[in-house]
């Protein structure tokens, strides 16, 4: 079946640093969205990516989707303190089938102040 | 705009019990989806609905879970007879119509199971 696999599964940072996480799928996507999960709370859509090389940006986020529409990745600037959570993506394979998304691990972003 | 609820918050039971989980999508959001979150991981689909028909399940341990949506708009998750790997965090979520919409998640349902 299909797998989404995320890149780090931790990382740290100083605040102000920059951070990027990354998204492999082991399968061809219709598209990709990106949750935020804060400790202890439940997941919160930030984006969805559809088009082949679509870069969006809100404030300091960047999202990038791959060309061949098999990889993405979110990338902040300057990180502040309330950029502490875990970001999930997820994304649906193109070929059909199932029609539910698949989610990564995550990637916790730890930032020390 | 109402957020989607769930209850109970929080339940602890015995291996071998039998537990129900509850969820109110968002009014108007005809796709309802289950999902259980292991802890450290991501969310894994159980069951999605599209008003009141599954259009995927093949997630579900249908041996002892189930759930339903009646009327397209409530759903319940049900577990019967729970075994310790079941103990996560099962959350609901709700769109617009199928998976081209962004998600909009419930608090969730901690279940431990002892």
């Amino acid at each position: 079946g299909q797998q989404v696999m995320q890149i780090p599964q931790y990382q740290h940072v100083q605040e102000g640093e920059d951070f990027t996480t990354y998204c492999n799928s082991s399968t061809t996507l219709s598209n990709i969205q990106w949750y935020k999960q804060r400790p202890g709370g439940h997941p919160v859509f930030l984006i969805q990516l559809v088009k082949s090389g679509e870069v969006k940006k809100q404030k300091r986020l960047t999202f990038q989707f791959g060309e061949a529409k098999k990889n993405s990745s979110l990338h902040i600037t300057a990180t502040q303190t309330t950029d502490v959570g875990t970001y999930f993506c997820a994304g649906r394979d193109s070929g059909g089938g199932a029609d539910g998304l698949t989610f990564g691990k995550g990637t916790h972003l730890i930032i020390q102040p | 705009e109402a957020g989607v609820a769930q209850s109970p918050r929080y339940k602890i039971i015995e291996k071998r019990q039998s537990v129900a989980f509850w969820c109110n999508p968002i009014s108007g959001h005809a796709t309802l989806y289950w999902y259980q979150q292991i802890l450290g991981q991501g969310p894994k689909l159980l069951i999605q609905f599209q008003n009141n028909g599954v259009v995927d399940d093949s997630q579900l341990p249908k041996d002892r879970f189930s759930a339903e949506r009646l009327k397209g708009v409530d759903s319940t998750l049900k577990i019967q007879p729970a075994k310790l790997e079941d103990s996560a965090v099962y959350l609901c979520a709700s769109s617009l119509s199928g998976w081209g919409y962004e998600q909009y998640f419930g608090p969730g349902t901690r279940l431990t199971v002892t």
